[in-house]
């Protein structure tokens, strides 16, 4: 049973450079998130989805996309990386009460 | 602006202790989950609480939702080196919609 899978585990960009953090979850979820962790500020909610073709922004979304083409993935664009975007980066699905995370994806930008 | 408080942001106690850890909050959610994270991993589900006032009991841990639903606490008994980690409270804006997290709590528990 795989969960929420994301990739890659680790990215090192240059300032100015694009790249997409993906994100599949194989239990049917109709919810799906993006957090980036960053010490001493728990998880911040980027963006969220609560269904296919449904998106909308949490606390932090400047500076990300995000889409929901199907029900299983849930992509995490940076059009334009910043350094201030270095972090760890979750994904996570989930229902009413409970979420399911992914390992994670550690970001360097340069 | 985070959504979600807890305190003590870090906590170092003698294997044995007990430790209660708070998260408050201004929100009143649907619901309010703790989490525990291991380093290079993902946060994974401890206990969901729903109803204000409720009370859940895992082993050794003990887990409280205020009675306005905006707060809750997480106690420790006999801690052991194994509860080593970051505890996170999360809070469901409106069922299966809009979690946030907390500031974090990191334990360390020393034998």
């Amino acid at each position: 049973n795989a969960g929420v899978t994301q990739t890659p585990k680790f990215q090192v960009l240059k300032t100015g450079q694009s790249m997409t953090l993906q994100c599949a979850q194989d239990m049917n979820h109709e919810y799906m998130s993006w957090y980036r962790q960053d010490p001493g500020m728990g998880l911040r909610l980027i963006h969220y989805s609560v269904g296919a073709g449904i998106t909308d922004q949490g606390e932090v979304p400047n500076g990300y996309n995000v889409s929901r083409s199907t029900t299983e993935d849930f992509p995490l664009r940076l059009l334009s990386a910043a350094p201030s975007q270095t972090s760890v980066y979750f994904c996570a699905s989930g229902s009413t009460g409970e979420l399911f995370f992914g390992e994670g994806s550690r970001l360097t930008v340069l | 602006t985070q959504l979600l408080e807890q305190s003590p942001q870090f906590l170092s106690i003698q294997e044995g202790e007990n430790l209660t850890v708070y998260c408050n909050s201004s929100s009143v959610f649907s619901s309010l989950q703790w989490y525990r994270q291991e380093p290079g991993e993902g946060p994974v589900l401890l206990v969901t609480v729903v109803t204000g006032g409720e009370v859940k009991k895992l082993k050794r841990l003990t887990f409280q939702f205020g009675d306005a639903r905006k707060d809750s606490s997480l106690h420790i008994t006999a801690a052991q080196p194994g509860d080593t980690g970051l505890y996170l409270c999360a809070g469901e804006s409106t069922p299966g919609n809009q979690f946030y997290f907390g500031t974090g709590t990191s334990l360390t528990v020393i034998p």
